[in-house]
């Protein structure tokens, strides 16, 4: 089946700690994104990459780091600088811009 | 500056029509896209206009768009109680590369 998967589900961290979030996409796009939704909100761009090895911040970077070494991945890393992590995480992938297809969401808790 | 606007909750009764209204920002705008998110969960693509378009039908589902006010609509037929879910509209504005512009979503509840 071809389609974006996101691992884990539900994430907990420390304060302090990093954790890193998982994306992986076997449709064949070159264009990766990331999103954080918060309660009732819409989504806030975090960071894109268009093509591999190449990415982009976007509306809300800071505290947060991400690699495109595959074509098929797009790892998010958010770090301990992000003071405010707790969020649902959305990765979405498309051709080249434009319709974009969505993961099922990791949802991240600071304990 | 502007933003991609949804009201942000519609209550209709099972079997009655939604309408889902949506304003944009760039008349100049591609493509406009539905999305639909189930709680929990990701986004999943409903519909999409092409611009050149005035309506588009696809079942249940009635996307009209109005250009000149750059306005969007979503009407969904015989709303069942599984098309609980918040529906993002999002643009594609014509200086942005490409990316993406979500509105804030609306909520639709469907009571039985």
């Amino acid at each position: 089946d071809g389609g974006i998967t996101q691992s884990p589900k539900y994430l907990f961290r420390k304060e302090g700690q990093n954790v890193t979030l998982s994306c992986e996409q076997n449709l064949n796009h070159d264009a990766m994104y990331w999103y954080r939704q918060d309660p009732g909100q819409g989504l806030r761009l975090i960071y894109y990459s268009q093509i591999v090895n190449d990415f982009q911040k976007g509306d809300i970077a800071e505290g947060y780091s991400v690699s495109r070494e595959k074509k098929e991945s797009f790892p998010l890393t958010v770090t301990s600088a992000q003071k405010n992590p707790t969020a649902f995480y959305l990765c979405a992938s498309s051709w080249d811009g434009g319709m974009q297809f969505f993961g099922p969401g990791t949802r991240l808790t600071v304990l | 500056g502007e933003d991609v606007e949804q009201s942000l909750f519609l209550s209709v009764r099972e079997g009655d029509s939604s309408v889902i209204n949506c304003t944009y920002t760039d008349s100049s705008s591609t493509y406009l896209y539905w999305y639909k998110q189930e709680p929990g969960a990701g986004l999943q693509l409903l519909t999409y206009i092409f611009s050149n378009m005035d309506m588009k039908q696809d079942q249940r589902l009635t996307v009209l768009l109005n250009k000149k006010d750059k306005h969007l609509s979503l009407r969904i037929a015989d709303t069942q109680t599984g098309d609980s879910a918040i529906y993002f509209c999002a643009e594609i504005p014509y200086n942005a590369g490409n990316m993406l512009t979500f509105g804030g979503g609306t909520r639709l509840m469907v009571k039985p």
